[in-house]
């Protein structure tokens, strides 16, 4: 099946711990968007990448890092410089064609600071 | 910059009423795409629907509807015949047509249907 798929879908990360949340797709999608959602709130753009080993910083890019080697691959990886990581996070990709733009998402990752 | 403003943080309807959910947006572009999605208590992102700016029909799809001012900079969501399972957060976002650009996401609405 064609989509996003955001691994692990739950993870738990100690003080002071990298940690990398997974985002593949399958849709030939030039652009990959990783958010961030805190309880009760909106989406906040972290990074965004347009075209492989190209990406810009987003709203709230401090104590985030990311990579794309790879057309399907936008890893993010939570670093001990962020201070407050514990959210619910979402992988996004979208295409611009004459079809029409779209925009799809994985099902999201959960991260929590213990 | 382009910027998406949902003015309603939450609201709530009774079951099989009509509920019209509000989203304007600044932008200089002439053709763009906006979107609105719901999120449900499962967080996962679903599309509602989808309106073309250069498009002058509005779009609909099933009970879901939506009013697009482009003068005005409005793009308002229409719920007919409100059902318990379209109790989620709603979101109204905005994508340009081309080029490298960000789309950018209004802060929600939640939304209540009451039995």
């Amino acid at each position: 099946d064609g989509g996003i798929t955001q691994s692990p879908k739950y993870l738990f990360r100690k003080e002071g711990q990298n940690v990398t949340l997974s985002c593949e797709q399958n849709l030939n999608h030039d652009a990959m968007y990783w958010y961030r959602q805190d309880p009760g709130q909106g989406l906040r753009l972290i990074y965004y990448s347009q075209i492989v080993n190209d990406f810009q910083k987003g709203d709230i890019a401090e104590g985030y890092s990311v990579s794309r080697e790879k057309k399907e691959s936008f890893p993010l990886t939570v670093t001990s410089a962020q201070k407050n990581p514990t959210a619910f996070y979402l992988c996004a990709s979208s295409i611009q064609g004459i079809s029409g733009n779209t925009i799809y998402f994985g099902e999201g990752s959960w991260l929590t600071v213990v | 910059a382009q910027t998406v403003t949902q003015s309603q943080p939450e609201m709530s309807v009774q079951e099989a009423e009509t509920v019209t959910l509000s989203c304007t947006y600044d932008t200089s572009e002439s053709n763009y795409y906006l979107f609105w999605y719901k999120q449900p208590p499962s967080r996962q992102m679903i599309l509602v629907i989808r309106q073309e700016a250069y498009k002058q029909q509005n779009a609909t799809e099933n009970r879901f509807s939506v009013n697009f001012q482009k003068a005005a900079k409005s793009f308002s969501l229409k719920i007919s015949d409100s059902q318990l399972g379209d109790t989620a957060m709603y979101f109204c976002a905005f994508m340009k047509h081309w080029g490298d650009d960000k789309i950018i996401f209004g802060k929600g609405t939640r939304l209540h249907i009451l039995p």
